[in-house]
């Protein structure tokens, strides 16, 4: 079967502009996660949607980024006002359930560049 | 603050010889430990976990380590293949969480 998806594959913006992020996830997996990997560090979690509970935002850096998952499928990501330090690729994943011991599979990312 | 650590950027080994990567945690709440593997270009795969009740996990050419006390997990490819040439990741969460924690990788080069 298909696995996830994410678009653009790669997305170029100026300074200040919005953008978003596309993911759809594995058909009935009712977890998706969203991480970002900046140059050189390892992946930083984002955001999380279990079924119909309540997302965990924990892990989004400032009020600029928020995320949205329609029907408990296709999530978007946005981030409004880039600014530098948001390049980076952005990575979804998903899962069966949302506990760790359940495989998260990942999409191959989109890589933003904020110039 | 870095809760899980890979002090090793990159590993150079030769095909058929062992591979050896580290990861340091310093969270003693995480009791679920993965591996992933990251190809250019592509998301990271799941390559193999384990749980702290655990000391070792085996699949095949892939071996996971884990010593509690040191809050120290290794991964051992044995023998290692030219195909194994990727970044790997650890990872660490609570079993019954769902938030990984990733180190910054460490890029494998086997060599034929």
């Amino acid at each position: 079967g298909a696995g996830v998806s994410q678009s653009p594959s790669n997305k170029v913006t100026e300074k200040g502009k919005d953008v978003e992020l596309r993911c759809d996830p594995i058909s009935g997996h009712t977890a998706l996660y969203w991480y970002r990997q900046s140059l050189g560090q390892g992946l930083e979690f984002l955001i999380y949607f279990q079924g119909n509970s309540a997302p965990d935002k924990s892990g989004l850096p400032s009020d600029r980024f928020s995320a949205e998952r329609t029907g408990g499928s296709v999530s978007t990501l946005t981030i409004q006002r880039t600014q530098q330090e948001d390049s980076a690729v952005y990575l979804c994943a998903s899962s069966l359930e949302g506990r760790s011991s359940y495989e998260q599979y990942f999409g191959p990312g989109t890589r933003l560049t904020v110039t | 603050d870095q809760q899980v650590k890979q002090n090793s950027p990159s590993l150079s080994v030769q095909e058929g010889r062992i591979s050896i990567l580290n990861c340091d945690y310093t969270n003693s709440m995480f009791d679920y430990f993965l591996w992933y593997k990251k190809y250019p270009a592509e998301g990271p795969t799941f390559l193999i976990s384990i749980s702290s009740i655990k000391d070792k996990n085996e699949d095949g050419r892939f071996t996971v380590f884990l010593n509690k006390s040191a809050k120290h997990l290794s991964l051992h490819i044995v023998p290692s293949q030219p195909g194994d040439s990727a970044v790997y990741f650890c990872a660490a969460s609570l079993e019954y969480g769902n938030k990984l924690v990733f180190g910054a990788g460490t890029i494998l080069r086997v060599k034929s």
